[in-house]
């Protein structure tokens, strides 16, 4: 069965520091995948998604995310946190187009000034 | 086009009442579903839909009911309440081969079973 972890529940990070935020899925073949945001009381924004081709991947609001095969990883990177960025993060996967999405349980970021 | 839209944006209930949740998408997306947000636990898929008249259940489906009469809307019920369904509910939906399983999901409905 397919599954998702996102090992770090909270992280906090310097306002201007780089940030990665984990995750690991299990899976056969290569899955889609996808890193949401929540801001709270909020729904969920789609920062990225990849479904093949180039590995490392650009979203939105300066994130990207790196698939690495070998290490069945998917982690989200930003160059410099911005204090609007502290949100809650989401790494999700499919096995193919129209089934559902699995979640992981979300990685807690908080940003210090 | 408003997206995906919910209703209500919070309800509470008492154990043992019913009520159905609302979701209606504009998109013509063929495939919707319905999640639950829990503290710590991530989202969760109770229901899907790969399109009208098609439904399936996904990981949590015990206690709600579904129905997809429309490629429009699909509707979530609860059948008779109870404490453990205290929690955020999503529904999103997706559809059109650019988009593959890019879900758009709606505001949510939070909702509280005393």
């Amino acid at each position: 069965a397919q599954s998702v972890t996102q090992p770090d529940i909270h992280i906090t990070v310097s306002e201007g520091a780089s940030l990665e935020l984990r995750c690991n899925y299990s899976y056969g073949a290569t899955p889609y995948l996808f890193w949401y945001v929540q801001s709270p009381g909020q729904g969920l924004q789609l920062l990225l998604k990849y479904f093949s081709g180039d590995t490392l991947v650009q979203g939105i609001k300066g994130f990207e995310a790196e698939f690495k095969r070998s290490q069945s990883s998917f982690n989200l990177r930003k160059p410099s946190v911005h204090w609007s960025d502290a949100a809650e993060y989401f790494c999700a996967v499919a096995a193919r187009a129209g089934t559902a999405l699995i979640f992981g349980k979300g990685t807690t970021l908080s940003v210090s000034s | 086009n408003a997206g995906v839209t919910q209703t209500p944006k919070f309800q509470v209930l008492k154990t043992g009442q019913s009520m159905t949740l609302q979701c209606a998408q504009d998109m013509n997306h063929e495939y919707m579903s319905w999640y639950r947000q829990d503290p710590g636990m991530g989202l969760r898929l109770i229901h899907y839909s790969v399109g009208a008249g098609i439904t399936d259940q996904g990981e949590v489906p015990n206690g709600y009911n579904v129905s997809r009469s429309t490629t429009e809307d699909f509707p979530l019920r609860l059948l008779s309440a109870a404490p453990s369904q205290t929690s955020v509910y999503f529904c999103a939906s997706s559809g059109g081969t650019a988009s593959y399983n890019e879900q758009f999901f709606g505001p949510g409905t939070r909702l509280t079973v005393l």
